[in-house]
């Protein structure tokens, strides 16, 4: 019954490391986002992808690299993690065509620890 | 640039009190506010959702208000209990892929 779902939950991994983050949604929605939460809690969109498209790339370093293989999928690939990483990583979804007011739904955060 | 700024950033009060959170925001332009909780090491739980059209939402014990013209939004706890314990953001849906812009946060504490 998860609407958002997001694995791993938790991922310590050292620095130069190439990891993976996997967002899945079943609500049907045509958007999704990647969000960041830095240690100071403030929550900052990295990415949106509509129908496998990618919509927006706010200002993220190119070792982020998100995929979408189909619209129910969102998946974040970092290369070479660097300690500055270390942050929760949140994936939403939402409806964007046919309506401007959707409610955006989260998953439960993937808390990533470089070392 | 859209900003959203959350005052105050943190808040104590005895249990039983009714309190506002203060939320504003730079542009006008939006689709939607929405107020979530989110608890110490856990995601975001959605509260309210207020469309731009809308003046307020209400669910329980929560009011939400939306003055879009000002650039400001009201959340409003009545009765307080120890479990609203919480940060509680605010964020505005803008932008060409509706993206939400998120405000700091108030870290809200209730005492028993």
């Amino acid at each position: 019954d998860t609407a958002v779902s997001q694995t791993p939950k938790y991922l310590v991994t050292q620095m130069g490391n190439d990891k993976s983050i996997k967002c899945e949604q079943n609500l049907g929605h045509d958007t999704m986002y990647w969000y960041k939460q830095d240690s100071k809690k403030f929550l900052k969109i990295m990415f949106s992808y509509n129908n496998k498209e990618l919509i927006i790339n706010e200002t993220v370093p190119n070792r982020f690299s998100p995929k979408s293989p189909d619209k129910a999928h969102l998946n974040l690939h970092i290369n070479s993690l660097e300690l500055g990483d270390s942050a929760v990583y949140f994936c939403a979804s939402s409806e964007l065509a046919g309506g401007l007011s959707y409610e955006q739904y989260f998953g439960p955060g993937t808390r990533l620890t470089v070392t | 640039k859209q900003e959203v700024t959350q005052i105050p950033a943190a808040l104590s009060v005895p249990e039983g009190e009714n309190l506002v959170l203060n939320c504003s925001f730079t542009d006008s332009a939006i689709y939607n506010l929405q107020w979530f909780r989110q608890d110490p090491g856990k995601g975001l739980t959605s509260l309210l959702l207020i469309q731009s059209s809308q003046r307020e939402q209400t669910s329980g014990r929560l009011n939400a208000s939306l003055d879009k013209s000002s650039g400001r939004s009201t959340l409003y706890i009545a009765a307080s209990q120890p479990g609203d314990s919480a940060t509680y953001l605010c964020a505005v849906k803008a932008g060409s892929a509706r993206q939400l812009t998120f405000g700091s946060g108030t870290q809200l504490t209730v005492l028993p």
